[in-house]
């Protein structure tokens, strides 16, 4: 099945600073969702992205279906951010596939 | 337009008893996946239904898991004679088709002592 494949495993920032999160898949897709789950645990839709770019306030995403990848931007981190960052991609089956996350830890 | 709904948010068991977790899609909605979130792991896909059917039910385990979504009410999933493996979240998505945006609930929490 496809391979869903998250870079940094873990990442800390200091408040201010822009980071990149890179998501990697091994086939083709049809859908492709970033989420950002909090501290407590909740699920939170970032954006829904199978391809093109997309930005919404300090985040943006990319994805480039042909060479399988999307990337995450963040952009002058706050602690409000930190939690663990998901890519799902959905290759044709409805089923989403998730990657193992990165975690994020922004210092104040 | 409420989002998912899930209920309860946390739910604690202890080793036998049955758990019931409940979702409630987004208005419009008739398209319901369970997914289930190990400690420390990412979503893993469980089930799929849509009003009165199970569409697929691939990524549930064979034994004490079951799961419903009736042509009234909520999805539910239930889970007989917890083990503490069970432990996990449990998240609800909804879509108003099958190869549309997956909207995610926030989860229920269950801790089976």
């Amino acid at each position: 099945g496809i391979q869903v494949e998250q870079s940094p495993p873990d990442l800390i920032l200091q408040e201010g600073a822009n980071s990149t999160l890179r998501c990697n898949f091994s086939d083709s897709v049809n859908n492709l969702q970033w989420f950002h789950q909090n501290p407590w645990g909740q699920l939170i839709n970032l954006f829904y992205i199978p391809s093109g770019t997309k930005q919404n306030g300090r985040l943006s995403a990319t994805t480039v279906a042909t060479e399988r990848y999307s990337l995450l931007y963040i952009s002058s981190s706050q602690t409000t951010d930190s939690g663990v960052y998901f890519c799902a991609v959905e290759p044709g089956t409805y089923k989403y596939i998730f990657g193992t996350g990165t975690r994020l830890k922004v210092l104040a | 337009n409420a989002g998912v709904m899930q209920n309860p948010r946390h739910l604690v068991r202890r080793r036998g008893q049955e758990a019931r977790l409940r979702c409630s899609p987004m208005k419009g909605h008739s398209h319901v996946y369970w997914y289930r979130q190990l400690p420390e792991e990412g979503l893993k896909f469980m089930v799929y239904l849509q009003k009165e059917n199970i569409i697929d039910e691939s990524g549930m385990p064979k034994e004490r898991f079951s799961a419903e979504f009736p042509k009234e009410g909520p999805s539910i999933l239930r889970i007989q004679q917890v083990v503490r493996g069970d432990s996990a979240a449990y998240f609800c998505a909804s879509s108003p088709g099958s190869v549309d945006t997956q909207y995610f609930g926030p989860g229920t929490r269950l801790t089976v002592l």
